[in-house]
């Protein structure tokens, strides 16, 4: 049972828009930076946001990153249906001295 | 060009030790501030932090893992291994290396991934 709580699942058509939560503790969350995380199917996970908010190289300004207390969100708009995939978030997580990654939401653009 | 390789069995029997190997091209272990980590990824599920080596030989580990955990690095050949002793099939999953970056906020992420080995344990 993973420390953050992520929805399984979120879907949208494309041109919407979509918002991914993470919810965690202070441990987490409430004290550290938060990453997000993309996989495709078969493929390593690939950096999309890091320190809350900044995109990693190469991703588009579709994608941002957010932070208030003990949750992080994930937004994506003007969905494409490349960016379908896996998405999880992971701070640092204090009392696990280490990463910590959320169980993960798989997006599917309708 | 920044590409990690990781290497190793696909198949280990239960109660054996796994050695895995990354190979770094483009990146200098040796290199300040450079740190590699070995995660995990079970079926299905979301990846696992493993442990960490940096360019000046610290390391770190998983604490639910550390006693069965190794990490290490050869910088002649550019690679860091890492060793899974007494595995079990709980431990079958795809494995992967991964730079790791500490940046000025002290936020700890992974921005290159190599493209993952599995590994089954299997009698």
């Amino acid at each position: 049972q993973s420390a953050l709580t992520q929805p399984p699942s979120a879907s949208g058509a494309p041109g919407q828009s979509i918002v991914i939560s993470c919810s965690g503790s202070r441990s987490n969350i409430g004290t550290n930076s938060v990453n997000w995380y993309r996989q495709l199917p078969g493929t390593a996970p690939q950096l999309v946001i890091y320190d809350n908010i900044v995109r990693a190289s190469g991703v588009p300004d579709r994608f941002s990153g957010s932070k208030s207390g003990t949750s992080a969100s994930l937004a994506i708009s003007g969905l494409q249906s490349e960016d379908e995939g896996d998405y999880y978030c992971a701070p640092w997580d204090d009392t696990l001295s280490g990463p910590v990654f959320g169980a993960g939401t798989r997006l599917t653009v309708l | 060009q920044v590409t990690l390789r990781e290497s190793g069995p696909a198949l280990v029997r239960p109660t054996q030790t796994l050695t895995l190997t990354c190979t770094f091209s483009g990146l200098s272990l040796t290199t300040t501030a450079m740190r590699a980590s070995w995660l995990r990824q079970p079926p299905g599920k979301a990846p696992e932090w493993l442990a960490r080596i940096d360019w000046d030989d610290d390391k770190f580990y998983n604490t639910s893992l550390r006693t069965r955990l190794a990490i290490s690095k050869d910088t002649s050949k550019n690679q860091v291994i890492l060793t899974l002793s007494n595995v079990d099939p709980m431990d079958t999953a795809t494995y992967y290396c991964a730079r790791t970056r500490i940046d000025s906020a002290s936020n700890f992420f992974f921005d290159f991934w190599g493209q993952g080995i599995l590994v089954t344990v299997s009698s």
